[in-house]
């Protein structure tokens, strides 16, 4: 299996403020053939399904505020939300979709104003 | 837009079978991948299984022995079943999309379904 570690297990961020996520993965997640990255983000908040947030480390989902953006390859990813928002407060998850033996997410960052 | 709704028993007993549908809707089955993914309260995401409409599936190895994924395209629907469960098995089953992007990448979820397993 792939693991994918997350830190912080928290995070507590002012609004306004920036916030940092960070995801590492046991081995490589980059797909050298087509030079992409199969690492995605995901947003959940209480009593709801996890919302896709980013794709290909770098890419975001249509509708997902610009304030959210992804870095990283290899085997090291950052999620930062650059000026936190109220509504942003949830768990954030990381997962790799490289290999699907198991695909696997991170343990979850609990974000807290 | 595309709608998932799980269904199926939210309580079942230890060492009996789990069995869930998954019914979509404001899509066609034969486009994309669907998975199983769960989460035990409290915890963290699990992904259990992908299917495709031709009956291509993959299965996590740690639960590759007691779960069957199918489809059904006349009905729109994907089902899960889980053998043989413990308490370890209490948690909120998703139906998920994937793609068009990669087989792994969820872009549709439903609600969840919770499941205790207790006797």
């Amino acid at each position: 299996d792939i693991v994918m570690t997350q830190s912080p297990d928290s995070l507590a961020v002012s609004l306004g403020e920036r916030a940092t996520i960070n995801c590492k993965s046991s081995q490589s997640v980059l797909y050298t053939p087509n030079n992409q990255n199969y690492l995605a983000w995901y947003q959940q908040k209480p009593g709801q399904p996890p919302k896709p947030l980013i794709y290909w480390a770098s890419t975001r989902e249509s509708g997902v505020p610009d304030r959210f953006s992804g870095s990283g390859s290899g085997t090291d990813f950052t999620l930062t939300i650059s000026s936190l928002q109220a509504e942003d407060v949830a768990i954030y998850y990381c997962q790799q979709y490289y290999s699907a033996l198991p695909y696997t997410f991170g343990q979850g960052t609990k974000l807290e104003i | 837009q595309v709608q998932l709704q799980e269904s199926g028993p939210g309580l079942v007993k230890p060492s009996e079978t789990l069995s869930l549908t998954c019914t979509i809707s404001g899509d066609s089955i034969s486009t994309y991948y669907w998975s199983w993914v769960r989460q035990p309260p409290g915890q963290g995401l699990e992904w259990i299984a992908y299917i495709y409409y031709n009956g291509n599936t993959n299965y996590n190895p740690s639960l590759k022995s007691r779960v069957t994924i199918s489809v059904d395209t006349s009905k729109n629907q994907i089902s899960l079943r889980l053998s043989s469960v413990t308490a370890a098995d209490t948690a909120i089953y998703y139906c998920a999309r994937a793609g068009p992007v990669a087989t792994g990448y969820f872009t549709f979820w439903g609600q969840g379904i919770l499941v205790t397993v207790s006797s």
